[in-house]
């Protein structure tokens, strides 16, 4: 099926550092959704997105949905060891059917 | 309160047997959606229901795999004559109609041999 391109795929980085990442597509999005999921469990919901050029953020987390509605960022500032996991991005195609298209997800690995 | 819950958390199968996952989602949530998840892959949408209807049935792979959900609430995913490629983690969904906030259960990891 269908996914979204996710980079970078994975990253080490240091307790304390920024993380960027960023999700692409051929496609223009309606919505865009950042999500969590730690081993063994499903994704959790970290930042929606709505509208071209919205900046949402939700504690250390900050999300963008792209001008030109086919790609959105997420950065997190200061990362912890619990930070640890895999961020999918995911975005609706269509307004109102959610359906959503979820990314191949950046593994994000954080040294103590 | 009790968020969404799959059972069983783990099924092993044989080529070619038939399997059934379920799927209990939170309470009051209408809306209610199917995935698949392949190692390193992000989430595949299968199916959505909104109350015991199939609304978008568009991901379902082929006419082994179907879907019920006859009383609004639990749902069953049913796979025919299971093949190696069906393995995956199956995780399921729910949400209030009209918000965008899905909540995953843990998810059923089918392994087919």
């Amino acid at each position: 099926g269908q996914q979204l391109n996710q980079s970078p795929q994975s990253m080490f980085i240091q307790e304390g550092e920024d993380v960027s990442m960023n999700c692409t597509s051929s496609s223009i999005f309606n919505t865009w959704l950042w999500y969590k999921q730690d081993p063994g469990e499903g994704p959790v919901l970290l930042i929606a997105l709505y509208k071209a050029g919205e900046l949402t953020s939700n504690g250390r987390l900050t999300a963008q949905f792209g001008i030109t509605r086919k790609d959105s960022f997420l950065n997190i500032s200061a990362s912890i060891p619990s930070d640890v996991g895999i961020y999918f991005c995911a975005g609706q195609l269509e307004s109102g059917t959610y359906k959503y298209i979820f990314g191949t997800g950046t593994r994000l690995k954080v040294l103590a | 309160g009790a968020g969404v819950s799959q059972t069983p958390s783990n099924k092993v199968t044989e080529k070619g047997k038939y399997v059934e996952l379920r799927c209990d989602p939170i309470s009051g949530h209408t809306a209610l959606y199917w995935y698949r998840q392949s190692l390193g892959q992000g989430p595949e949408f299968l199916i959505y229901f909104q109350g015991t209807g199939a609304a978008d049935d568009s991901g379902l792979p082929n006419d082994r795999f179907f879907a019920v959900r006859p009383e609004g609430s639990v749902s069953t995913l049913k796979i025919q004559r299971t093949e190696r490629g069906d393995s995956a983690v199956y995780l399921c969904a729910s949400s209030l109609a009209g918000t965008d906030t899905q909540y995953f259960g843990p998810g059923t990891r089918l392994t087919v041999l």
